[in-house]
């Protein structure tokens, strides 16, 4: 059973940094490409972040670049997201998520902006 | 690419047939899923690449369209189908449509 499993939020200041992890089980994570996708409260959903199988390919939101770092370790099946200078608007669900069409979800973590 | 949804708002009966477009500021090239997202849960796939329907997925979900235009279809409304719906295009960059909440009449 495919398994993501998002964690590393919580309340930050404006202007601090944050990590999230998503570790994945029930498939081979060298072989999918992965995403990260956030959600504010109440809105839509908005993609953050993609990164490929082998890390060749990484793209962003322009919301987000130049502040946010994707990555990943295959080893450790684990998919990272540096944030940095946090923004209230950056408060969201954040989702990790399988696949350029993103096939399944985390269940998602919450990171909250606030001072 | 922006892609805009429409309804943001339906209201329909249990059996109806019920249409939700999503238009894309450029040709998609068939580029077109749909996900449905119930009240606190994540978002599920329903449909990749515009009419491919996901494994699992119940087959009175359809997908049609083509260019700039996209619709997904759900040919007799079940109670459990409340819940909104988001397009998401990957021709050009990724985005997700602003979302159509459904709801029983």
């Amino acid at each position: 059973e495919v398994q993501l499993v998002e964690s590393g939020g919580g309340l930050v200041q404006p202007g601090r940094s944050l990590k999230l992890s998503c570790v994945a089980s029930g498939f081979t994570f060298s072989n999918y490409g992965m995403n990260w996708i956030r959600q504010a409260p109440g809105k839509g959903l908005e993609w953050v972040a993609y990164i490929s199988s082998g890390s060749s390919y990484i793209y962003y939101a322009e919301t987000v670049k130049g502040r946010f770092t994707i990555s990943r370790d295959n080893a450790k099946n684990t998919l990272y997201l540096q944030m940095t200078s946090l923004r209230s608007e950056d408060t969201a669900l954040y989702y990790c998520a399988r696949a350029y069409t993103p096939d399944y979800w985390g269940q998602g973590v919450m990171v909250t902006v606030s001072s | 690419i922006q892609l805009t949804q429409s309804p943001s708002l339906l209201s329909a009966s249990v059996g109806d047939r019920v249409t939700l477009s999503c238009k894309g500021s450029q040709n998609i090239n068939n580029y077109l899923a749909w996900y449905q997202q119930k009240l606190g849960e994540a978002p599920k796939l329903l449909i990749y690449n515009t009419n491919s329907l996901q494994t699992g997925i119940p087959s009175r979900f359809s997908g049609s369209g083509s260019g700039t235009d996209y619709t997904l279809t759900i040919s007799s409304l079940q109670p459990e189908d409340v819940a909104t719906y988001f397009c998401y295009q990957y021709n050009n960059g990724l985005t997700f449509g602003s979302g159509t909440k459904l709801e029983i009449k």
